[in-house]
Formats: C-alpha cells, structure tokens, sequence
C-alpha cells in the first residue's frame, strides 16, 4: 500500500458525459500528479500541482482539468468524454515538485479504471 | 522521435534466466534514471535510481547508466516467475526536473 488513495476504483459512463476522479496524496505529500494508461499509449503524464498551484502540464485536453484543493486532495475532471478516453488513471504524490534524490520519488495510487461506452 | 524510447515487448525468458531491459534517451540534461516495475493492473513503484553515470546493485537487480551512449539498462539475475511485470524506465533532469516516461517492457518469466 502506497498510501496514495483514488476513488471510484472503477467507473462506467457513456460518451458525452462529465465525470471526477478524486486522489488523496500520502500524508506529507505536497505534489500531486496525474496519469493516463492505455494499452496503446503506455503512461501519459497529464499534470503536476505543487501545493495547490499548477506546476506543470503534460499531454492533457482541454476536456480536461485538475485541481488541487488546499487540504491537498485532487480531482480530476474529464468532460464530453469519448471512447478513446477509456483508460486507467493514476494519480501519485512526492513530497517535493521535482525528483533529485530517493527522497522525493512518485508514490502511485491503485488506479480508477474508467470505461466509456 | 520520442525523448524516451523502450522496446515493449514482450520480453519472454525461462526462470533463472538473467534478464537485460534497455531504454535509450536523446536529452543530455538527463541526470537522474530511475526504472518502475509495474504489476498487471497496478500503480507502477519505484525500484531503483541512478544519479548520473555508473551502476547500482540491489539484491539481484543492477541498474547501468552510460551517459556517453544516452543507454540505460536494468538487468535482473536468477529471474523469477514474480518478477513478471512490465518495467518502465523514467529520468529527469534539465529545466525542470520533469520524469519523462518509457513505454514499458512486459517481462514474461516463464516456470
């Protein structure tokens, strides 16, 4: 166990709907970052919020958005959905922005298998 | 072309086999390489990482870092059937220290 928690686990929706992801970093922790997984596309870095500010942005769509709230949880919300959105979503926590020693490596949570008929 | 380029496999040896897993990269700046070993259906967890040149041994695991040939590699003695799992390299360094990802090896050891 990470200590990295991500609800729903699993979520099932149809196209053209909206939809949240939640993530609770480990205690500690002050960067959040979230992922994409497709069996096609491997791990797609979405974003990084750095104690509740944006730190930096990978390859995310503007149908999408994060925040990070100053509890430090994390939502990720994904809108208009499409098929190709199906994937597995991981969010991870460090304690600092940037990995530069053992310290501060990305702690990844379980995961929300999204699925988009 | 890819920052980050690894062969996906899979990758299928016998038990006991020694394994090589191998990610090239093209940015320079790269100084801290780090490998994830990712069970079906989990969240990926850190193995080992390297700062800049060298190796690094940890029980039957051995990471290698060639700076000069933008090549890094994990191998992994006495290869066992839970070592099964996909392993993905990642490093950072430059600007901003951003982790740019591999696409992951699938490493299938075989009883």
């Amino acid at each position: 166990d990470s200590g990295v928690t991500q609800t729903p686990k699993h979520l099932i929706t149809a196209t053209g709907q909206r939809v949240t992801l939640r993530c609770s970093p480990r205690s500690g922790d002050l960067s959040v970052y979230w992922y994409q997984q497709s069996l096609d596309q491997g791990l797609q870095f979405l974003i990084q919020y750095y104690n509740g500010e944006e730190r930096a942005k990978g390859n995310i769509l503007e149908r999408f958005s994060a925040q990070q709230f100053p509890d430090l949880h994390s939502e990720l919300n994904l809108s208009s959905l499409e098929l190709g959105d199906s994937a597995l979503y991981f969010c991870a926590s460090s304690v600092g922005p940037f990995f530069t020693s053992g310290d501060n490596e990305q702690f990844f949570g379980p995961g929300t298998r999204l699925t988009v008929l | 072309q890819k920052e980050v380029e690894q062969d996906p496999g899979p990758l299928s040896v016998p038990e006991g086999a020694i394994v090589s897993l191998n990610c090239t990269y093209s940015n320079s700046a790269f100084q801290y390489f780090m490998w994830y070993r990712q069970y079906s259906r989990k969240g990926p967890e850190l193995l080992m990482y390297t700062y800049s040149s060298g190796n690094k041994e940890d029980g039957r695991f051995t990471a290698q870092v060639d700076k000069s040939s933008k090549y890094i590699s994990l191998f992994i003695r006495d290869s066992q059937p839970s070592d099964s799992a996909t392993y993905l390299c990642a490093m950072s360094g430059g600007s901003n220290y951003q982790l740019i990802w591999g696409a992951g090896t699938k490493l299938i050891i075989k009883p």
